[in-house]
């Protein structure tokens, strides 16, 4: 059963970096798919930031490009989401998940979400 | 690149059926049979509903359908149940390798 679980700190002060790991288990991230990163301030929807594929090719939200660094790390089965100059519309709750995608030599299409972490709440605050 | 459109509540009572679309361009929706849709109760992360306009994951109940008709994407469920009442969004694969979710639907089961 795939299991995904994010850990990382709940409160961050205003202009810095919010650092936010995933560890996947029971199901090897380089044995296909990417793997996403969704977040949801509190009270409002889903906003997709963005996906990662093992070899580290990474696809984004336009809207967070510049700010968004997500990085993989295969020896522990785990991905990373940095979102940098963070203000007080950046706190939200963060899930990680499970992105099922297609390469068809040039171009990747990006699916669905399947599996889900449990989410966790990220301060934004001095 | 602006969030797919949906009603901000729908509500239906025990054993009838609603409808949720999810409205959104030739450059998301409507180029590509890519519409998935998550259902959120309370405190809990997004479940998978639909996938791909209107394929159902193993284990999901048999009253949830998708469709879709142009740019306009739909949840139907039918049946209503008490444990349908929570959010619903749809999500939907953009041109520039991206995915876009609609606004989100409270469902209210009265």
């Amino acid at each position: 059963q795939v299991q995904l679980q994010e850990s990382g700190p709940g409160l961050v002060k205003p202009s810095e970096t919010l650092s936010l790991t995933c560890t996947v288990s029971g199901y090897s991230i380089t044995s296909g798919y990417y793997w996403g990163w969704v977040r949801q301030p509190p009270g409002k929807g889903l906003e997709w930031i963005g996906s990662i594929e093992y070899s580290g090719r990474t696809y984004h939200n336009p809207s967070l490009k510049s700010r968004i660094t997500i990085s993989v790390d295969t020896s522990r089965n785990q991905f990373s989401l940095k979102l940098s100059f963070v203000t007080a519309a950046d706190t939200a709750v963060y899930y990680c998940a499970r992105n099922p995608h297609m390469w068809n030599g040039a171009q990747t299409t990006l699916y669905y979400l399947d599996y889900w972490g449990q989410g966790t709440l990220v301060t934004v605050s001095s | 690149q602006s969030a797919l459109t949906q009603p901000a509540s729908v509500s239906g009572s025990p054993g009838q059926s609603i409808t949720i679309s999810c409205t959104g361009t030739s450059s998301d929706v409507g180029g590509y049979n890519l519409v998935s849709w998550y259902q959120q109760h309370p405190g809990k992360a997004p479940k998978l509903m639909i996938f791909e306009d209107s394929k159902r994951p193993s284990g999901v109940s048999n009253r949830f359908s998708g469709s879709k008709s142009g740019s306009t994407a739909s949840l139907t469920v039918s049946g209503l149940q008490a444990e349908d009442e929570a959010d619903y969004y749809c999500c939907s694969y953009a041109s520039t390798s991206t995915l876009i979710f609609g606004g989100g639907t409270k469902l209210t089961v009265l």
